[in-house]
């Protein structure tokens, strides 16, 4: 497609749920981050991949929080056990590759734990 | 740290001029602007890289102070399509362009 696609956009998830949320980033991007975007603020980085490989999860809130990309295209972030303090928005970005290249974003998914 | 942004909020209208202004504590390798409208990805404004290299659009510009660890973002002759949330994303040398971002800045532009 022509940019980056998130699905489901919303999400309603009871207390102790697992979730799995989708990101299919722009064809031929190496790169492709996880930002969590709380109401108000700033996306916060969550982990990092190139290609298949996860380089950088240091933003992951806990061990709850997991993120694949099997194939270096298509991502998922699975959330297990969901809590109320897990409810956000989730956006997915992907970039060709280079610090100084432009990342470009999803709608995101707006979860909402009850 | 998160950089800040300055002001919260701004209320123009069509026509008049702002700046948006992001100050981190870190040395900064480059910094990334973006526009977000309500329920809406975050759009790419600008990039401003170390060494004074700009990559961005026609209509918007943008400064770097690296000694002062300082950005930023001048609108100009604004639109009504300028409203939204404008966030300053920074890099501290990441090779692959990790971003930590403001709290952002709401820009409403009325008729």
């Amino acid at each position: 497609g022509a940019g980056v696609s998130q699905s489901p956009r919303y999400k309603v998830a009871k207390r102790g749920q697992d979730v799995a949320l989708r990101c299919d980033p722009i064809s031929g991007h190496v790169s492709l981050f996880w930002y969590q975007q709380a109401l108000g603020q700033g996306p916060e980085f969550l982990t990092y991949f190139q290609n298949e490989a996860q380089l950088d999860k240091s933003g992951l809130p806990s061990d709850r929080f997991f993120a694949e990309r099997p194939e270096g295209s298509v991502s998922t972030l699975k959330i297990q056990r969901t809590q109320q303090e897990d409810s956000a928005v989730y956006l997915c970005a992907s970039s060709l590759g280079q610090s100084n290249t432009e990342a470009f974003f999803g709608q995101g998914t707006r979860l909402t734990v009850v | 740290q998160q950089p800040v942004q300055s002001p919260q909020a701004v209320i123009l209208r069509e026509g008049e001029d702002a700046v948006i202004n992001c100050s981190s504590s870190k040395a900064l390798y480059s910094v990334h602007w973006y526009r977000q409208k309500h329920g809406e990805a975050p759009v790419f404004l600008m990039i401003l890289l170390k060494g004074g290299e700009q990559k961005g659009h026609e209509k918007i510009s943008a400064s770097f102070n690296e000694k002062k660890q300082q950005s930023s973002l001048y609108l100009t002759a604004s639109q009504l399509s300028y409203s939204g949330t404008y966030f300053c994303g920074t890099d501290g040398g990441t090779s692959y362009g990790k971003l930590t971002f403001g709290q952002g800045t709401i820009l409403t532009v009325h008729p």
